[in-house]
């Protein structure tokens, strides 16, 4: 079966930098694109950033734009959010999300559990 | 538009039915799908795209869609139907993803 699990959240000084890692199993890992979405505490999901199955393509949410970037290692069937200039708004459960792969699909088909980012001095 | 909106709190009696909608420009060209999340749980897709249910979801869950909204319709509300829900769809542009602000739904 699916299974995504995150890790490598924390808490974290405002601008500073930090990396969150997603293990994926139970997919062919390299022929899906795969999103990053975020839940502040109390709040609503956020929609972070998006990135195509070879990697060519990468978009991000207005709020991330120019501070986080999103990749991925298919070789170890992972991907990455590297977060720079955090803020005390980035604070969030940071989940990984599958892409079903289907041309103009809006949904998401497998969630992980996520990983708290705490940004506070 | 890049906004999609829905009402923060819906409320339906044991057994009625329930519509939660969701509203944007998007949603002419492109379909809705809605998320169940239950408090210290992951969301689960509860309708996919052309209003589909996956494997596992009861069907007194259904879509619809006209013009720039979507809506969920939860026919005879269950206990355990209690939850966020969110729905979700690309920007015009097709190239971003967005979700609405989330319906808080209460079954009385």
């Amino acid at each position: 079966q699916v299974q995504l699990l995150e890790s490598g959240g924390g808490v974290v000084q405002p601008g500073r930098s930090l990396t969150l890692s997603c293990v994926a199993s139970g997919f062919t890992f390299g022929s899906y694109g795969m999103h990053w979405v975020r839940q502040a505490p109390g709040k609503g999901l956020e929609w972070v950033a998006v990135i195509s199955y070879d990697g060519d393509n990468r978009y991000y949410a207005d709020s991330v734009k120019g501070r986080f970037t999103i990749s991925r290692d298919d070789s170890r069937k992972t991907l990455y959010l590297h977060m720079n200039s955090l803020r005390a708004e980035d604070t969030a459960v940071y989940s990984c999300a599958k892409d079903p792969g289907i041309v103009g699909a809006t949904h998401f088909d497998y969630w992980g559990q996520g990983t708290l980012v705490t940004v506070s001095s | 538009s890049s906004e999609l909106t829905q009402d923060p709190t819906v409320s339906v009696a044991l057994g009625q039915t329930v519509k939660i909608t969701c509203q944007g420009d998007s949603l002419r060209y492109f379909y809705a799908s809605w998320y169940q999340q239950k408090p210290g749980q992951a969301p689960v897709v509860v309708l996919s795209d052309k209003n589909n249910r996956p494997s596992g979801i009861p069907d007194r869950f259904s879509g619809s869609s006209s013009g720039s909204a979507a809506s969920l319709t939860i026919t005879g509300a269950q206990a355990e139907d209690e939850a966020d829900y969110y729905c979700a769809s690309r920007d015009s542009s097709g190239h971003y993803r967005m979700f609405g602000g989330g319906t808080k739904l209460t079954v009385l």
